[in-house]
């Protein structure tokens, strides 16, 4: 079945202990972007990565760090949460933005820092 | 950054009108305008991704139009259902991807 996985599906960490959050595509896609769900905000995009080796800041990029090393992997790294960056995280992935079906959405993550 | 905004922001209709909402933007240099549907306690799901001017694209009862020229696109809806209760994203790529804060549509039985 075609999919994007994230994990954890929930989490609740304090502040200042590193945690990755892990998306995987099995789409082949080139595409990934990592994105937060905030009430009243909508979709803010974190980073994204046009290709493997290639990523770029999205409009939220602070407190965050992305790597991608192999074409389905993206994962998100927080060095050192804080309570500003509770959030629902998304991460989605596509063949292409300029045409095609749009991106694919994994089923989110819930991080609360206390 | 590119400015995206949908309007209405919410809006409530009787199961069976019709109804629309509106993405606007400023620029028409841009590749492509993508429309998500997003319900409640699940992921957004991918609807439309129109390129040109004159753009039509339709899926059952919604339909989405495109108008590079005067910086809009339309989403139609059909006939609204409860099920279509959702919010309706609409996203343009330029060098990024920006998407617009939504329109919450809620369809009463």
């Amino acid at each position: 079945e075609a999919q994007v996985t994230q994990n954890p599906r929930y989490l609740i960490t304090v502040t200042g202990k590193k945690l990755t959050v892990t998306c995987s595509q099995n789409m082949n896609h080139e595409y990934m972007s990592w994105y937060r769900q905030d009430p009243g905000l909508g979709l803010r995009q974190i980073y994204y990565s046009m290709n493997v080796e290639v990523t770029d800041k999205g409009d939220v990029p602070e407190g965050y760090k992305v790597s991608r090393k192999e074409k389905r992997n993206f994962p998100l790294i927080l060095e050192s949460p804080s309570p500003n960056q509770t959030s629902l995280y998304f991460c989605a992935s596509s063949p292409q933005l300029a045409g095609g079906s749009g991106q694919y959405f994994g089923p989110g993550t819930r991080l609360t820092v206390t | 950054i590119l400015n995206v905004e949908q309007s209405p922001q919410s809006l409530h209709v009787q199961e069976g009108d019709s109804t629309n909402f509106t993405c606007s933007f400023p620029s028409s240099n841009f590749y492509a305008l993508h429309w998500y549907r997003w319900e409640t306690a699940k992921s957004p799901e991918a609807l439309f991704v129109m390129t040109l001017n004159g753009d039509e694209k339709k899926k059952g009862r919604i339909s989405a139009t495109l108008n590079t020229k005067e910086g809009y696109s339309y989403l139609y809806i059909k006939g609204s259902q409860p099920e279509d209760s959702a919010t309706y994203l609409c996203a343009l790529y330029g060098n990024k991807l920006v998407f617009g804060a939504g329109t919450i549509l809620r369809v009463k039985s």
